[in-house]
């Protein structure tokens, strides 16, 4: 079963700064990384589905970077606004399961 | 509606009774899947399920019990609650045409067990 890990736990940034946080994961097996945000009492919704070593996406102000060699993802936040306040889980997907295992999220609050 | 929907969204039971969580999707996705989510552990896959009468064990299956007679619809069973069972449960789906794709989540169900 893969480890995923993030770090780090939690965050407190002021409005306007930029922050990025790291999403940790065995590279041998490797299949995809998803991206999730998870708003207090809502439901996670994704952000971003990557599978190549290199792929960058962007959505807005969020990006996500994907390093599949070294077993990392990066997630970075430009410009941080108080409604980006949330949980940011990740979740790995390796070859010849259906299962994804999350990690335990980075808990982000922004602050005006 | 559609989409994912959760029933019921609370609950409270007594240790040691059976309960039963739903979970409905009208999107015609073939997988669906439980969650747990607990303080320090994130989500924990339950069990989930490829197709309809297709299931299989997640990471924390002990205690449950799930079936999937029909593909809108994929209930979770706590055949004899425990304290320990006592968490937030989210059932998810996604389809079959994109392996890679993201799964969709329902609003969660609040389970406490005293």
């Amino acid at each position: 079963i893969l480890n995923v890990e993030q770090s780090p736990q939690s965050l407190h940034v002021q409005e306007g700064d930029s922050t990025n946080f790291t999403c940790s994961f065995p590279s041998s097996n490797f299949y995809a990384l998803h991206w999730y945000r998870w708003e207090t009492a809502k439901s996670p919704e994704a952000l971003f589905v990557m599978t190549l070593n290199g792929d960058e996406k962007k959505k807005g102000r969020i990006s996500a970077t994907l390093n599949t060699k070294e077993g990392y993802s990066y997630l970075y936040i430009k410009g941080s606004q108080p409604e980006d306040s949330a949980t940011y889980l990740c979740a790995a997907l390796s070859y010849n399961t259906d299962k994804l295992i999350f990690g335990t999220g980075t808990r982000l609050q922004v602050f005006p | 509606d559609a989409g994912i929907t959760q029933s019921p969204r609370y609950k409270i039971t007594e240790t040691g009774r059976q309960v039963t969580l739903m979970c409905h999707q009208t999107w015609s996705h073939s997988y669906m899947f439980w969650y747990r989510q607990d303080l320090g552990h994130g989500l924990r896959l339950i069990y989930y399920s490829a197709a309809a009468d297709i299931t299989d064990k997640g990471e924390v299956p002990d205690g449950y019990v799930v079936s999937r007679s029909k593909t809108e619809n994929f209930p979770l069973t706590l055949e004899s609650a425990t304290r320990s069972q006592t968490s937030v449960y989210f059932c998810a789906s996604k389809t079959a045409f994109l392996p890679l794709g993201e799964q969709y989540f329902g609003p969660g169900t609040r389970l406490t067990v005293t």
